[in-house]
């Protein structure tokens, strides 16, 4: 199976100030037609997970563009550029280019 | 609004069976690939199986496999997944979601225990 790091699993971070997690994996995401499926979720306290970004890069409907991510290959980041209230939580980069399925074990995200 | 609903979770002996169910609405369902992901209380997140549109494929995470049968209901919109020989690790929130986990459930909480 694929495994996923993150780092840092723990990320105090101020209002407003900018925030980035890197997740990188045991073996290229690319697959043949060369695509990377790789996602980014947000999970706030108490509530389901969120997809943030599809494919390394694509945000989903209705994510705030102070959220960006980037990569390729076997390394990925996400980035928020100014870190609001409602952003605190857990992020998980997961893996869909090779069966199983896998994710990171998570970052989170609090304010200091 | 995509909504996806579950159903069925609760308390179960060691050895046990539970069927859990997830109703879906606000896409076009029968050509969706659907999933189960589930959470450990206070862990990370972890894929279970995933199913094909029309049902011809199933997928699953080796520690399921040959206990956990997903299944899917196109006419009513459904989802389901049928857990037999439950175990205390299987303890766990466990979430409906759509093809590679653009939506979410609220999740089912299965609970595991003598």
């Amino acid at each position: 199976d694929v495994v996923m790091t993150q780092s840092p699993l723990s990320l105090p971070v101020s209002l407003g100030q900018p925030a980035s997690i890197s997740c990188r994996s045991s073996q290229s995401l690319v697959n043949s037609d060369g695509n990377t499926f790789l996602n980014w979720f947000q999970q706030r306290p108490g509530q389901s997970p969120r997809r943030l970004i599809n494919k390394v890069s694509n945000r989903d409907s209705g994510v705030p563009d102070r959220f960006s991510a980037s990569g390729s290959g076997t390394d990925f980041t996400l980035k928020i550029s100014r870190v609001e209230a409602e952003d605190v939580g857990v992020y998980y980069c997961m893996q869909a280019t090779h069966w199983p399925f896998t994710f990171g074990p998570g970052t989170k995200v609090d304010l200091k | 609004e995509v909504q996806l609903v579950e159903s069925g979770g609760g308390l179960v002996q060691p050895g046990g069976s539970l069927r859990l169910s997830c109703a879906a609405s606000g896409f076009t369902f029968s050509s969706s690939w659907m999933s189960w992901v589930r959470q450990a209380p206070g862990k990370g997140l972890e894929w279970v199986a995933n199913i094909k549109p029309d049902g011809s494929g199933k997928y699953y995470v080796d520690f399921v496999k040959g206990r956990f049968t997903i299944s899917r209901d196109n006419a009513k919109n459904s989802l389901y997944l049928q857990m037999n020989g439950l175990r205390a690790e299987d303890t766990a929130v466990y979430y409906c979601a759509i093809g590679q986990a653009s939506y979410w459930g609220q999740g089912a909480l299965v609970s595991v225990s003598s």
